[in-house]
């Protein structure tokens, strides 16, 4: 069976300073989505960015981006010049051939001014 | 912008009661989603449904029951609340990117409502 593993419950990181959350997961398929989601003190949980498991480029979406490397099933995200706003609860998630989403336990991150 | 609603942000119920948590979409999407989330546990998938009248269940079903009588509307149920079942719940809704182009997924949440049940 597919699962998520998220090792860090909590993370800290200075405003303006970089940071990166840790995710594995274990599968067999080949093909398959990775994702993370963040989750604001509101709770509305938004997709922060996506990676096909078939792309070899990492994704980027501003100021996040993912290093996903598909032999260690690595999936960790990188946060540059971290904001006040960046502070949530992060999830990172995986989904292939079904409707089911497999979600980590997610990393609390806090920003420090 | 896609729009997940839930009825209620909290909700404070009685052990034994019955318990109904509502949930809309305003995008036509096929597939919606009831999830618990609790500390240390992430996300768990209560059921899920990917069409009017069709429902599966996910992994932690004990419990709860679905309806999905109307396409944008997915309602989860309590059939007698009990202590353990207090607990954040998400709805969630997706659809299909390019359809046929292999499986590519986007999933909206609601904002979640808080049931504590007592």
């Amino acid at each position: 069976a597919q699962t998520v593993t998220q090792s860090q419950p909590e993370m800290s990181v200075q405003e303006a300073e970089t940071v990166t959350l840790s995710c594995t997961y274990d599968t067999s398929e080949s093909d398959y989505y990775l994702f993370w989601y963040k989750q604001p003190p509101s709770r509305q949980m938004i997709l922060v960015i996506r990676q096909e498991a078939y792309k070899q480029q990492n994704a980027t979406e501003n100021r996040f981006s993912v290093n996903f490397q598909k032999a260690a099933k690595s999936f960790s995200l990188k946060i540059s010049d971290s904001q006040l706003g960046d502070a949530a609860m992060y999830f990172c998630a995986y989904l292939s051939g079904t409707y089911k989403y497999i979600f980590g336990t997610g990393t609390r991150l806090k920003v420090l001014a | 912008d896609v729009k997940v609603t839930q009825s209620s942000r909290y909700l404070v119920k009685r052990t034994g009661e019955k318990v109904f948590l509502e949930c809309v979409q305003d995008m036509d999407h096929e597939n919606m989603f009831w999830y618990r989330q609790d500390p240390g546990l992430g996300l768990r998938l209560i059921y899920f449904s990917y069409d009017v009248k069709m429902k599966e269940k996910g992994d932690i079903p004990e419990g709860y029951s679905v309806s999905r009588e109307k396409k944008e509307r997915f309602s989860l149920i309590l059939e007698s609340a009990s202590t353990n079942q207090t607990s954040m719940y998400l709805c969630a809704s997706s659809f299909l990117l390019n359809p046929g182009v292999g499986l590519r997924h986007r999933e909206f949440f609601g904002p979640g409502t808080r049931l504590t049940v007592l």
